[in-house]
């Protein structure tokens, strides 16, 4: 089976750094995903990392240790819009091209 | 612009009827995707398909159909034997190759009343 864990819950001040954790134990694996979803929203995507290290876009990086099977995504200078769900996933390998998703961290800023 | 277009945004649904979601792609995406997502439980695989008239079931495909007739319409049918379908359903399109993550649509919120 597959098994993506996630905190449920994260509370960080407006102006912080803050860290999301991501382990993972999948039969198979291509990369790993992370999107962000506002309550009553579709997902938007965030990065993909493939290869050990890390990847930085903006505000936001995320890191990979496939040996460790773990990843994070740090964001910086949070803002109220990062309010949101930070869904964790994977992107299983095989013949037919699959993701499996976290339960994903439900992050709030407070002023 | 291009992008992915599910209908309606609401749905009611009364207890044994079927119902269809509609999902639309103008990005000349190969795969296609479902996910229900339920509070708590994540985003979990209904169906998918990779090319048209091929399709393959997720994590929990009972009571669920699709087909894929056009590269750009994947539709998802809830039918009478999923005992519980209130859920947001969200369709997902994606490249065969490369980097990019899915693109989803905006999503369809079913309600048994």
């Amino acid at each position: 089976g597959q098994n993506i864990d996630q905190p449920t819950e994260m509370t960080a001040t407006e102006g912080a750094i803050v860290q999301i954790n991501c382990t993972y134990q999948t039969s198979g694996f291509n990369g790993l995903f992370w999107y962000q979803q506002h309550a009553g929203e579709a997902p938007t995507f965030l990065s993909y990392n493939v290869l050990d290290g890390l990847e930085e876009k903006g505000r936001f990086s995320s890191f990979l240790s496939r040996s460790k099977g773990y990843s994070y995504l740090l964001l910086k200078e949070l803002q109220m819009k990062d309010s949101a769900s930070y869904l964790c996933a994977v992107f299983l390998s095989g013949g037919y091209q699959k993701v499996t998703f976290g339960t994903g961290t439900k992050l709030q800023v407070i002023p | 612009d291009g992008g992915i277009t599910q209908s309606p945004k609401y749905l009611f649904r009364k207890e044994g009827q079927n119902v269809t979601l509609s999902c639309e792609q103008n990005l000349n995406h190969d795969a296609m995707y479902w996910y229900r997502q339920d509070p708590g439980q994540g985003l979990r695989l209904i169906y998918y398909s990779q090319i048209v008239n091929d399709f393959q079931k997720g994590d929990i495909a009972e009571g669920y159909s699709v087909s894929r007739e056009k590269k750009e319409s994947f539709p998802l049918t809830v039918t009478s034997a999923q005992k519980n379908p209130t859920a947001f359903y969200l369709c997902a399109s994606r490249k065969s190759t490369g980097k990019e993550g899915y693109t989803f649509g905006s999503g369809t919120r079913l309600t048994v009343v």
